[in-house]
């Protein structure tokens, strides 16, 4: 079974400044995707960023930038310019290849911004 | 396009009453999940629907849990009777056929006193 990983449960960050959330994960898999969800005190998860883990070009969405390592099995987050709304829980989850699968998530790292 | 609609937002019972959550995915998804997210945790999948049936319900404990997915669309998740343990988030999410990525609801929050 697929495991995941989030070392950190809590990061700070002062507005405007960059932070890396860290994420590995078990597999003995090589067809999968890995995501990065948001999840603010409403609860609701959002898509942040998706990597698929045939390709080696890392994934961004503006702010947002993942560092793949699949050697290493790791797929960290990186934020750029933090913003108070980027304040959150994050997830790091995973999904089997080939297929509609239920994702595989980590524990969270609590995301606080100073302003 | 409007996206996963859940229904309550939020439910407060009493240990062995039962209750139901109801869930209306994005129009289109034939890929429906429902997750259980205890607090400090991440989600943990319950069952998986692909269209009308059952792909997956290994971790469902279906001694108190049932779901159904009727005509393909909309999906209930019934817990009874409800225990102490099952106040947790209860997500639903959905997916296109084959497709990796999942949208999810608002959650509908369970307290179980």
């Amino acid at each position: 079974a697929q495991t995941v990983t989030q070392s950190q449960p809590e990061m700070s960050v002062q507005e405007a400044e960059t932070v890396t959330l860290s994420c590995t994960y078990d597999t003995s898999e090589s067809d999968y995707y890995l995501f990065w969800y948001k999840q603010p005190p409403s609860r609701q998860m959002i898509l942040v960023i998706r990597q698929e883990a045939y390709k080696q070009q890392n994934a961004t969405e503006n702010r947002f930038s993942v560092n793949f390592q699949k050697a290493a099995k790791s797929f960290s987050l990186k934020i750029s310019d933090s913003q108070l709304g980027d304040a959150a829980m994050y997830f790091c989850a995973y999904h089997s290849g080939g297929g509609a699968d239920g994702l595989t998530f980590g524990k969270g790292t609590h995301l606080i911004i100073q302003p | 396009e409007a996206g996963v609609a859940q229904s309550p937002r939020y439910k407060i019972i009493e240990k062995r009453q039962s209750v139901a959550f109801w869930c209306n995915p994005i129009s289109g998804h034939a890929t429906l999940y429902w997750y259980q997210q205890i607090l400090g945790q991440g989600p943990k999948l319950l069952i998986q629907f692909q269209n009308n049936g059952v792909v997956d319900d290994s971790q469902l404990p279906k001694d108190r849990f049932s779901a159904e997915r009727l005509k393909g669309v909309d999906s209930t998740l019934k817990i009874q009777p409800a225990k102490l343990e099952d106040s947790a988030v209860y997500l639903c999410a959905s997916s296109s056929a084959n497709q990796e990525t999942q949208y999810f609801g608002p959650g509908t929050r369970l307290l179980v006193l």
